[in-house]
């Protein structure tokens, strides 16, 4: 089955600066690299995604990256936010990574 | 605005119990899944549905059971409730178009094994 693995754990950023999360993962197979965002006492919500057939993504000041060669995919936001703060998943082929708690600080 | 609604946000059991957690969405999507949420584990597949009557296990269905009468529907059941199952347990739905899409989620439900 796939193996996911997303890091870092735990991001610390001061509002403004830019924010990247890795996943990587095991099965080529996988066509399908969402992102989610949980938000305290929510479920997770898609933020972006990509397909396979495509290399990278924007939509404001979020954007993901793709690499199928090396089998990993990145989360990118620009100008953090305090309302960025949550938790993000990676999702690839349906299988979730263990999640990144990012913390923007005012 | 795709809805998914689960029956509890909290919900308090003890040892032994059979406990019943329901979810519904009003989208007519075929596929649904029940995760439980673990710090520093993510999302755990427990089951999964791709039509009515139908089931799959996940990652984790040791324990759990599930029903699916209804395409808008699917329980969870756990059969003997136990300590290890205290949990946030998470239900989604997507479309399925023969390959993966994106999950809607509901607020989920936080379980306590006493």
């Amino acid at each position: 089955g796939e193996n996911v693995e997303q890091h870092p754990s735990t991001l610390s950023v001061q509002e403004g600066d830019s924010a990247v999360i890795k996943c990587t993962y095991s099965d080529s197979a996988s066509n399908y690299f969402p992102w989610y965002k949980q938000e305290l006492g929510k479920g997770p919500q898609l933020i972006i995604d990509i397909r396979s057939n495509v290399g990278e993504k924007k939509d404001q000041r979020i954007a993901v990256t793709l690499n199928k060669t090396a089998k990993h995919f990145s989360l990118h936001i620009t100008e953090t936010q305090p309302e960025d703060s949550a938790v993000y998943f990676c999702a690839p082929g349906g299988v979730f990574g263990q999640g990144t708690t990012l913390q923007v600080k005012p | 605005d795709v809805k998914v609604t689960q029956s509890s946000r909290y919900l308090v059991k003890r040892t032994g119990e059979k406990v019943f957690l329901e979810c519904v969405q009003d989208m007519d999507h075929e596929n649904m899944f029940w995760y439980r949420q673990d710090p520093g584990l993510g999302l755990r597949l427990i089951y999964f549905s791709y039509d009515v009557k139908m089931k799959e296990k996940g990652d984790i269905p040791e324990g759990y059971s599930v029903s699916r009468e209804k395409k808008e529907r699917f329980s969870l059941i756990l059969e003997s409730a136990s300590t290890n199952q205290t949990s946030m347990y998470l239900c989604a739905s997507s479309f399925d178009r023969g390959t993966y899409n994106e999950q809607f989620f509901g607020p989920g439900t936080r379980l306590t094994v006493l």
